[in-house]
């Protein structure tokens, strides 16, 4: 069953914490994707990765880090320098030409 | 640097009746433009792009150039339309990197 699997679902931190989100993927897509999604706002591009090994900052990079060390994988990092952590994480991947496939979201809450 | 504008958060429109969710874009080039939507408790997924000139679920939507405009549209609306729709901008060919707006939640009232 091919798709994209993000986990946990629901992540809770402390201040000062770092966190990592995970991202998998068996759809043997080239590119992937983190979007940061709060309301009113719509989806924010936080880094993207266009192949194993090397990765872009998006719009919002600032606070985060990622890893693209296998093709399948692509986990996020919340730093605890990221001011405004609490949001609603989406994953996704490409190939080209045809769009987006999304994962079902991780939604990391800063106690 | 290019941005998507979606004046409306939210729309109500009666059952049966046409449907238009506005999507504005700031580029100077070719852009591609894509439409995604979210249904309640589903995953953001594809819901049509100008390129495939196509009708999904009887959803259409025209590239305008001149307006510099993408906006979505159905003659006559479903109970089943009810979800959150995000335009998106791509302008790098030599990527699939996309820009979204901040979405349109469409209700249909039955």
């Amino acid at each position: 069953d091919g798709g994209i699997t993000q986990s946990p679902k629901y992540l809770f931190r402390k201040e000062g914490q770092n966190v990592t989100l995970s991202c998998e993927q068996n759809l043997n897509h080239d590119a992937m994707y983190w979007y940061r999604q709060d309301p009113g706002q719509g989806l924010r591009l936080i880094y993207y990765s266009q192949i194993v090994n090397d990765f872009q900052k998006g719009d919002i990079a600032e606070g985060y880090s990622v890893s693209r060390e296998k093709k399948e994988s692509f986990p996020l990092t919340v730093t605890s320098a990221q001011k405004n952590p609490t949001a609603f994480y989406l994953c996704a991947s490409s190939n080209r030409g045809y769009g987006y496939t999304f994962g079902s979201g991780t939604r990391l809450t800063v106690v | 640097a290019q941005r998507v504008t979606q004046p409306e958060k939210l729309l109500s429109v009666f059952k049966g009746a046409p449907v238009e969710l506005k999507c504005n874009y700031s580029y100077s080039g070719s852009p591609e433009l894509f439409w995604y939507v979210q249904y309640s408790r589903q995953r953001l997924q594809l819901l049509l792009r100008h390129i495939s000139r196509e009708s999904i679920k009887g959803f259409t939507a025209d590239l305008n150039k001149g307006e510099t405009s993408f906006h979505l549209k159905k003659p006559f609306a479903q109970e089943e339309d009810s979800a959150m729709y995000y335009c998106a901008l791509r302008v790098d060919f030599g990527n699939e990197k996309l820009t979204f707006g901040t979405g349109t939640r469409l209700t249909i009232i039955p």
